[in-house]
C-alpha cells in the first residue's frame, strides 16, 4: 500500500473552508486516494474517492495534484458537526484492503 | 451510502467467555468484509479480511483461533472472541465492501469489555 502523511492535527472556524492535506507520494498509476473521517466513538465514514480528476460531492471537494503525489480534501462550509478524525487511504491493490494511519484531527471552533 | 449494521453495540462479558459479534450489509451484497479493532485514542488495526464461503485472511499477529471468523453470506460475517479476556476489550468495527460502487461501508461498531 501506498504510504500517506496527514498532519496530526488542525483546526478551522465554524462556516469557514477547511483544507486537510495529504501526502501520497509513491502512490502508483492505477491507485485510487480514499477520504474517511470517524466521529468519536463511531464507526468511519466514507467521504469521497477519486484517482486523477478532481471529485466533489454533497461532502466534500477531492483536488488531487497533476503528479498525484498529494491530495487536499476540502469541506467548504465546516460546521461544528465535522469534528473528526480524518483518514487519507491509498488502498494499493484491488482487495480494497484499507490500512489506517494516523489521520488528521480536525477541530471546529465555533 | 449503503448500510452494514452491527450487533450488539455494546457487550461486557466474563473473562473466560465467548462472545460474537454480527455484521451485516443491509442494502448491497459484500463478497468481502473487514474487520478491525480500535483501542482508545489509536486508529483502526485491520485483523482480518472475510470473504464469502472462503477462510478468512488474518493479518500478521493477530490469532486466527482467537478471533474465528465466519463470512457465511452475501450479507453477514460473524466475529467470535474466544476465551476473552481483559485485553481483548476494544472497539471491534467491521466494514463491507461495495464492488460495484468501489465503496467501503462501516459498520457502528462493537464495544467490547472484559472483566
Amino acid at each position: 500500500d501506498a504510504k500517506t502523511t496527514q498532519p496530526t492535527s488542525m483546526d478551522c472556524a465554524e462556516g469557514r473552508a477547511a483544507n486537510l492535506p495529504c501526502n501520497h507520494s509513491t502512490i502508483s498509476g492505477n491507485e485510487y486516494v480514499y477520504w474517511y473521517r470517524q466521529i468519536h466513538s463511531q464507526g468511519p465514514q466514507y467521504i469521497i474517492h477519486g484517482l486523477k480528476n478532481n471529485e466533489t460531492n454533497e461532502m466534500a471537494s477531492l483536488i488531487i495534484t497533476e503528479d498525484r503525489k498529494s491530495s487536499t480534501l476540502i469541506l467548504p462550509h465546516a460546521t461544528l458537526r465535522d469534528t473528526a478524525v480524518y483518514y487519507c487511504i491509498v488502498p494499493g491493490d484491488s482487495s480494497y484492503k484499507l490500512i489506517f494511519g494516523s489521520g488528521t484531527r480536525l477541530l471546529v471552533r465555533p | 451510502g449503503a448500510v452494514v449494521s452491527q450487533h450488539p453495540s455494546r457487550v461486557i462479558c466474563k473473562s473466560g467467555t465467548s462472545v460474537k459479534i454480527e455484521c451485516r450489509s443491509l442494502d448491497f451484497q459484500a463478497t468481502t468484509m473487514f474487520w478491525y479493532r480500535q483501542f482508545p485514542k489509536q486508529s483502526l488495526m485491520l485483523m482480518a479480511t472475510s470473504n464469502e464461503g472462503s477462510k478468512a485472511t488474518y493479518e500478521q499477529g493477530v490469532e486466527k483461533d482467537k478471533f474465528l471468523i465466519n463470512h457465511a453470506s452475501l450479507t453477514l460475517s460473524t466475529l467470535t472472541v474466544t476465551s476473552a479476556h481483559p485485553e481483548d476489550s476494544s472497539f471491534y468495527i467491521c466494514s463491507a465492501s461495495d464492488w460495484d460502487k468501489g465503496e467501503q461501508f462501516f459498520g457502528p461498531g462493537t464495544r467490547l469489555t472484559v472483566l
